[in-house]
């Protein structure tokens, strides 16, 4: 399974737009990248998934370049309650179930949201 | 939908003695996972089960840890006897088989375990 990089804390404002971008430059051609948000004293909670290029959905945007190594999840207008650890992950969910389905967790990147 | 369910929601038990986590997965859901975070670091895997098969316990102490999903439902993780380093929070998460891409897993709120 590809190694992830992405910063260990970010700060934002509210209302401000934030982008968070992921290493994985051993991206394997059938990997998936995904990302997690975990808020305190609760499991991480599913945000977005993508093979290429973007995808969107009701709570965030997910940019993939063409060569793969990289991802960025963009948040539109945060609030405070974006203030949550998020996590980028890179495995192959093409199967899901199988052993090469697990999901192999870093340290994420603890974004603090201000007023 | 009914989320993933965890119990207890806190534990907290002497170094030597045993605990057990209870988890009951998302109806439906083949493939069950226990994983365990501790303080300020991602959470790790440490098993994996699709219906009641162990597809991936690598990284599972099995001196101390085991677990168990006997029906292919929910499922116990054990540790017997205890130490220090095992206070962390335990996840239980659940997954379908050859779900469409676009999925990822359903966590439960874990069980948090303090180890004195």
């Amino acid at each position: 399974l590809a190694k992830t990089t992405q910063p260990i804390s970010m700060d934002s404002y509210e209302g401000q737009e934030v982008n968070i971008t992921c290493s994985h430059n051993n991206i394997a051609t059938n990997d998936y990248i995904t990302w997690y948000q975990q808020f305190p004293s609760q499991g991480p909670r599913f945000i977005i998934q993508g093979y290429k290029t973007k995808v969107t959905n009701e709570v965030a945007s997910l940019f993939i370049p063409a060569d793969r190594k990289s991802s960025t999840l963009s948040l539109p207008r945060v609030s405070l309650s974006d203030t949550a650890v998020y996590y980028c992950l890179v495995g192959d969910m093409g199967n899901y179930g199988g052993s090469q389905g697990n999901l192999i967790f870093g340290k994420g990147t603890k974004l603090s949201v201000k007023p | 939908e009914a989320g993933v369910a965890q119990s207890p929601r806190y534990k907290i038990i002497e170094k030597r003695q045993s605990v057990a986590f209870w988890c009951n997965p998302i109806s439906g859901h083949a493939t069950l996972y226990w994983y365990q975070q501790i303080l300020g670091q991602g959470p790790k895997l440490l098993i994996q089960f699709q219906n009641n098969g162990v597809v991936d316990d690598s990284q599972l102490p099995k001196d101390r840890f085991s677990a168990e999903r006997l029906k292919g439902v929910d499922s116990t993780l054990k540790i017997q006897p205890a130490k220090l380093e095992d206070s962390a929070v335990y996840l239980c998460a659940s997954s379908l088989v050859g779900q469409g891409k676009g999925y990822g897993y359903t966590f439960g709120s874990g069980t948090r375990l303090t180890v004195v």
